[in-house]
């Protein structure tokens, strides 16, 4: 089971926006709106920052947003904080009923 | 509130297995799936599976078909995931979250060390 495909690393400034991409097949990003996006920093839990593509949970600031075009989900991130300094990881629903990971991405805000 | 309490930290032996507890409470247990992910050190997630904890149901990734059994015991809200044939490369932070599609509340991890 491959994992789907993200950017080993993005960096930005503060206030700047980034863009996290995560490729997958048509077998899952490209047939399912079943896409998330998690944060995680060091030594934590992941935090559930978007889920079915575009939508966030209560309490996840708006600067988090989420989109998909084919194969290919993107997080954006905007207004950047140090505090978003952290790793990154895309999910999505596979057809064979059973769900995959990116292989993360981390974020250096400069 | 949501909450997700693991049970602690295990060693075990190459060849032996170990079962983690995720206990929760602050929400009716079975109307959510739990799913269970992993992290080894300084390594990506990696999703394992998921138990429907309201009929039982299970669905496992491919790589760990044979090895893993997800359980239930719904008198007293817990979910477990049981793990085989441990091999030093499953020594990990082994996480449960509430959900699927939306797993907003997880477990605080669970370190389990494969070590001889």
């Amino acid at each position: 089971q491959s994992a789907l495909t993200q950017p080993a690393s993005v960096s930005g400034s503060p206030g700047q926006s980034i863009t996290i991409s995560c490729t997958g097949t048509s077998s899952d990003i490209g047939d399912y709106n079943y896409v998330s996006w998690y944060q995680q920093h060091p030594g934590k839990a992941p935090k559930l920052l978007i889920y079915d593509v575009t939508y966030r949970p209560s309490g996840v600031s708006s600067r988090f947003s989420g989109s998909k075009s084919g194969n290919t989900a993107s997080l954006t991130i905007s207004g950047l904080q140090p505090a978003d300094e952290a790793d990154y990881y895309c999910s999505s629903f596979r057809n064979s009923g059973l769900w995959v990971f990116g292989g993360g991405t981390k974020l250096t805000v400069l | 509130q949501v909450q997700l309490v693991q049970s602690g930290a295990e060693v075990k032996k190459p060849g032996a297995s170990v079962k983690v507890s995720c206990k929760a409470s602050g929400y009716s247990f079975t109307d959510y799936e739990i799913n269970w992910v992993r992290q080894a050190n300084g390594q990506g997630l990696e999703w394992m599976g998921w138990m429907n904890v309201n009929s039982g149901n299970t669905g496992y990734a491919q790589k760990f078909h044979g090895r893993i059994t997800m359980t239930r015991d719904t008198s007293i809200s817990a979910a477990y995931m049981e793990l085989s044939g441990l091999r030093s490369d499953d020594t990990a932070v082994y996480y449960c979250a509430r959900g699927l599609r939306r797993p907003e509340y997880w477990g605080q991890g669970t370190l389990v060390t494969v070590s001889s």
